[in-house]
Formats: structure tokens, C-alpha cells, sequence
């Protein structure tokens, strides 16, 4: 069974300042995508990865994928409070799978 | 082009009586896969359809769930005799193909709240 793995469940930071989600998976992957979710909203897609050292970037946050290391992370630089929101990375295990596995997400606040 | 639609958005039931949650796709999409957010995690697979025919329920429960994609009109998960443990977001989504992929579109969810 695949699992997804995201950490940390809980992240806290200043205005400004760089960090990066992470998101381990368990078995081999050919689609790895990024979500964004307000609360009470749906799913927005930010980013999809489709190939290993695959890298994309959009405004402050820029993810990239590791298969051989199932690995996937999304760095954010310069926070700034409108990225408050909890970031779900989600794994297709296999083209035409037709499911995803998400992980349980990451909850980011940016503190003025 | 609307996007995927859902509806209700919020739904209160009590104990025992049944849900009917209703998708209806972005326009050219005929596969819909229905999931399930239970509060603080992530989103579950329930159950992937196409028109007329349910192609993988491996995410449903055994009993009282039920989905269904008919030829004309939206797609509808059933849940019948609902309990506390229910009370989840439920989102579907949709594509045009067979592969859950760049092309899938989520849909607001309806929150579904039990009694």
C-alpha cells in the first residue's frame, strides 16, 4: 500500500523567512502533485511533477522531485501571510492509476 | 466553463437518515472520483466512475455507501443510515480521461455534518 508522508503536520513562521515541506512516499511514483487548501475551500493545484529532478517554480514557492530518494519537497522563500494555508503533496502511484494518496498535509501560518 | 460543481455545499443530517451528495462535472468530463477528508487530514480515494459504470471502489466502505455516475445527470454518492463517523468533507473531481492527472479539476466539497 502506497503511503505518503509529510512533515511537519504544523508549521509556524515569520514574515521573510525560508522553509521547506517535506513529502516522502513509500514505493515507486510517475506523478507527484502539490496542493494548496484554504479552510473551508477546495483543492488548489499548484504544482505537478512528472520526472525525477523535475523542478517548478511560481512566485515564492518552488517544488522539486527526488524519485530515487521518493522525495518531493516545496521550499517557500520571503513568507508572507497570504501563503497561510495547509499544503498537501499527492502521489499517483502509476500512470492511469486513477487515484491519488494524499498526504495529511502540512498547516502553514505566517505570523506577521 | 464552470468547474466541477457540488452540492450541496453543507449538509446536516441526523443519525440514521440518509445523504445524497451530488457532483456534477466540468463540461467534457466523463470520469469522476469522489474522496473523502475526514477534519485534520488528508484526503481519502472513495470511489473512481464513468458515466454508467463504477471502475474502481476499492476506497469504500463496505456498506451503506453507495456512488453512482448515470448517463444524464450528476454524479450522486449515497450514504445511507448515517452515524457521527460520517461527518467529513466530501470532494469530488473530474477529468476528461482515464488518468486522475493534470486534467482533473476538485470540486468545493460539501461538508456533510451527522447528529
Amino acid at each position: 500500500e502506497l503511503k505518503v508522508e509529510q512533515n511537519p503536520l504544523f508549521l509556524s513562521m515569520q514574515e521573510g523567512k525560508n522553509y521547506t515541506i517535506y513529502c516522502n512516499y513509500s514505493t515507486t511514483s510517475d506523478r507527484l502533485y502539490w496542493y494548496r487548501q484554504d479552510p473551508g475551500k477546495s483543492l488548489e493545484s499548484l504544482f505537478v511533477l512528472l520526472s525525477n529532478g523535475a523542478v517548478k517554480q511560481e512566485g515564492r514557492l518552488m517544488a522539486s522531485l527526488d524519485t530515487k530518494a521518493r522525495l518531493s519537497t516545496l521550499h517557500i522563500t520571503a513568507a508572507v501571510h497570504d501563503l497561510s494555508a495547509t499544503y498537501f503533496c499527492a502521489v499517483e502511484a502509476n500512470f492511469g492509476n486513477e487515484k491519488l494518496t494524499f498526504g495529511t498535509g502540512t498547516r502553514l501560518t505566517i505570523i506577521p | 466553463n464552470a468547474g466541477v460543481m457540488q452540492n450541496p455545499r453543507h449538509l446536516v443530517r441526523r443519525r440514521g437518515q440518509e445523504a445524497r451528495l451530488r457532483c456534477s462535472p466540468m463540461k467534457g468530463h466523463s470520469h469522476v472520483y469522489w474522496y473523502r477528508q475526514l477534519p485534520e487530514e488528508g484526503l481519502k480515494f472513495m470511489v473512481y466512475l464513468q458515466k454508467e459504470n463504477i471502475i474502481d471502489e476499492s476506497g469504500m466502505p463496505k456498506e451503506r455507501f453507495s456512488a453512482e455516475f448515470p448517463k444524464e445527470g450528476p454524479s450522486i454518492l449515497r450514504i445511507q443510515q448515517v452515524v457521527r463517523g460520517d461527518s467529513a468533507a466530501y470532494f469530488c473531481a473530474s477529468s476528461p480521461r482515464r488518468a486522475l492527472g493534470t486534467e482533473a479539476f476538485f470540486g468545493q466539497g460539501t461538508r456533510l455534518t451527522v447528529v
